[in-house]
């Protein structure tokens, strides 16, 4: 993988359903993983960075796992609320002189009351 | 909470003028970062500055871009001479050290007509 790619693109959840999704990203060189939280007219919110493999992080209802070796972070939201709808951007940055943040393109959630 | 703050946040200019993008940065952070987003496109890396220098820049910061760090506090992105292609959210962002997660500002909205 030379990019950082995630999915789903978007979904739809009801109140309380508990979801989840995926970033994958170059494995090679690793360095970080960022996950953010972006709400429409806001600017992205820092959520985790994640720099060892194995690492599982927690805020509140969402937690991320971070597997550096085969280059994958899932993202859990549990029992998702109306105010979790978002999109959430994941952004992986590579080791040397490249530390450089590279994005994917986010999924959007939308929780339904 | 510490705020990284923006201004403009709406700026409309005409193709071929020069426009400055102003950011005040986290005061303790020292790593400091222009992003932009072109609408339904990913989020691209401009520039990252570090110790009054540039330490990376992207393809896209051709020589039309510039950024300066005037008095200590301004982080400004000066694009000389504006193309129609310019048009775009342009994010400032600063972070503590280089393994933190990144505040963003809330965002300048480019348009160039």
């Amino acid at each position: 993988i030379l990019n950082v790619e995630q999915s789903p693109q978007s979904l739809h959840v009801q109140e309380g359903d508990s979801t989840n999704f995926t970033c994958s990203f170059p494995s090679s060189n690793f360095y970080a993983l960022h996950w953010y939280r972006w709400e429409t007219a806001k600017s992205p919110e820092a959520l985790f960075v994640m720099t060892l493999n194995g690492d599982e992080k927690k805020k509140g209802r969402i937690s991320a796992t971070l597997n550096t070796k085969e280059g994958y972070s899932y993202l859990y939201i549990k029992g998702s609320q109306p105010e979790d709808s978002a999109t959430y951007l994941c952004a992986s940055g590579g080791a040397g002189n490249n530390r450089k943040l590279i994005w994917g393109l986010g999924t959007s959630l939308g929780v339904n009351p | 909470e510490p705020e990284v703050t923006q201004t403009p946040s709406h700026q409309v200019t005409q193709m071929g003028q020069e426009v400055i993008l102003r950011c005040v940065p986290i005061s303790n952070h020292l790593y400091f970062y222009w992003y932009r987003q072109i609408l339904g496109q990913k989020v691209e890396f401009l520039v990252s500055f570090y110790n009054n220098e540039i330490s990376e820049k992207s393809e896209i910061f051709d020589d039309q871009f510039s950024v300066e760090r005037p008095d200590g506090s301004n982080f400004t992105l000066k694009i000389r001479s504006t193309k129609l292609e310019d048009s775009a959210m342009y994010f400032c962002a600063s972070s503590e050290a280089l393994r933190s997660g990144y505040t963003f500002g809330s965002g300048t909205r480019l348009t160039v007509v």
